[in-house]
């Protein structure tokens, strides 16, 4: 049940951009996305319901494809503070998460 | 806004002791809260979903009698681990949510349990 995140880690230098793919076998509600840094909370940073929708959030933005049971996360223009790890929850039941393996970002200057 | 606290952020004890985890959220009443474990560079796993004045909802594979659970207001969810033993280490954090008014859950600093 637990979602697959890909790639596993990424390094970039700030200003570039990447991309981190979450996949699911099961049928889902929504996608939540989370960044954590070392020894910290998972930090929110958006949900994306069903009907394909795309959200923003400053140059993070996400997509979700339904049909695919897919949901992907673009870090545009990185900067330092994008690095942690990131991590896709997708909702398989009322409410309950699911979460990825993590992807971690780190960004360098 | 959304602010979740955890308390203690750090505790050891001995083995066959319990240990008590308090989880409140600060500026919002929390209709469900959630616990999570999460072991060095994993993922969070789920443990159990609480819902204010009703029973726990454990997640296969975790002992409820080991895991005891308590929602008893919309602020402050506890979870005590009872007889700890070592492999009962680990980061221990709780999410909370509003969900008669948003979908997000709002995580709460962690805990970290170290049993001896």
């Amino acid at each position: 049940q637990q979602p697959v995140q890909s790639p596993q880690a990424v390094i970039l230098r700030e200003g570039e951009d990447a991309v981190i793919n979450c996949s699911s076998s099961k049928a889902l509600y929504s996608v939540h996305w989370y960044r954590q840094k070392h020894g910290e909370a998972p930090v929110f940073l958006m949900i994306l319901l069903k009907g394909g929708e795309q959200k923003g959030h400053d140059k993070i933005s996400a997509s979700f494809n339904e049909k695919k049971q897919q949901s992907s996360l673009y870090l545009t223009a990185s900067q330092l503070s994008y690095s942690g790890t990131y991590f896709c929850g997708t909702e398989i039941a009322y409410y309950k998460l699911s979460f990825g393996a993590g992807t971690t970002v780190t960004v360098r200057a | 806004g959304a602010v979740v606290s955890q308390h203690p952020s750090r505790v050891i004890c001995k083995s066959g002791t319990s240990v008590k985890i308090e989880c409140r959220s600060l500026d919002f009443q929390a209709t469900t809260m959630f616990w999570y474990r999460q072991f060095p560079k994993k993922s969070l796993m789920l443990m159990a979903t609480s819902n204010e004045g009703s029973k726990a909802t454990y997640e296969q594979g975790v002992e409820k009698d080991k895991f005891l659970i308590n929602h008893a207001s919309l602020t402050l969810s506890t979870l005590t681990v009872t007889s700890a033993h070592p492999e009962d280490s680990s980061f221990y954090i709780c999410s909370a949510s509003d969900l008669g008014n948003a979908y997000e859950q709002y995580f709460g600093p962690g805990t970290r349990l170290t049993v001896t």
